[in-house]
């Protein structure tokens, strides 16, 4: 069974850090390209960044370029995510989301973990 | 970037009805990279439909989608309680992927 698994949300202050971790299990996670994906409190859902399945290929959204960074470990099954600088419009559940291996959508989503920029 | 533009924002129907909700793409892509998702309240999106049209394992017969181009549809046949929920659209054609900002459909 396909299982992703993030961790590391919480309470921050703005201009702080916090890294976000996803486990993966149940497929070979180095096949996969993954990424982040975001939701604001009562708002919709903002794609973050992606990473090719070897790590070497990443992108990321306007909102976060420059101060979130991307990263895998295949031999550890995870994604992470890297974030400083944060605003408080980073407020959101953050979700690690599994691309279809033909390229067909995000097939397989985490439960999510909160991170939440406020003094 | 794409931007994806879903119309009715929200959608007020009975159980039992059908909902045709609609996505629109900036520009024309190939329909291989849109996929709608459902999101019900404190859950994760799950994916519906891949390639405009391919219902994803699991997914209901009720659930069709169509389109090309730059115009993608969503219906939802004879509406079950459990189809309440927020519905998005999304390309992953071209980096950055792009959601539509979603279309409610909820209890008339």
């Amino acid at each position: 069974e396909v299982q992703l698994v993030e961790s590391g949300g919480g309470l921050v202050q703005p201009g702080g850090s916090l890294r976000l971790s996803c486990e993966a299990s149940g497929f070979t996670f180095g096949d996969f390209e993954m990424n982040w994906v975001r939701q604001a409190p009562g708002k919709g859902l903002e794609w973050v960044s992606y990473s090719s399945n070897s790590g070497t290929i990443r992108h990321y959204a306007d909102s976060v370029r420059g101060r979130f960074t991307i990263s895998r470990d295949n031999a550890k099954n995870s994604l992470y995510l890297q974030m400083n600088s944060l605003r408080a419009e980073d407020t959101a559940v953050y979700y690690c989301a599994r691309r279809h291996w033909m390229g067909m959508g995000f097939d397989y989503w985490g439960l999510g973990t909160l991170v939440s920029v406020s003094s | 970037e794409i931007v994806m533009t879903q119309s009715p924002a929200t959608l007020s129907l009975s159980p039992g009805e059908s909902a045709t909700l609609s996505c629109r793409a900036s520009q024309s892509f190939s329909s291989n990279y849109l996929s709608w998702y459902q999101q019900k309240p404190g859950q994760a999106p799950r994916l519906l439909i891949s390639g405009a049209s391919t219902r994803a394992t699991g997914i209901p017969d009720r659930f069709s989608g169509s389109g090309s181009g730059t115009d993608f549809t969503l219906t939802i046949s004879s509406l079950q309680p459990e189809d309440f929920a927020v519905y998005y659209c999304q390309q992953d054609y071209n980096l950055p992927y792009t959601f539509g900002q979603g279309t409610k459909v909820e209890i008339k």
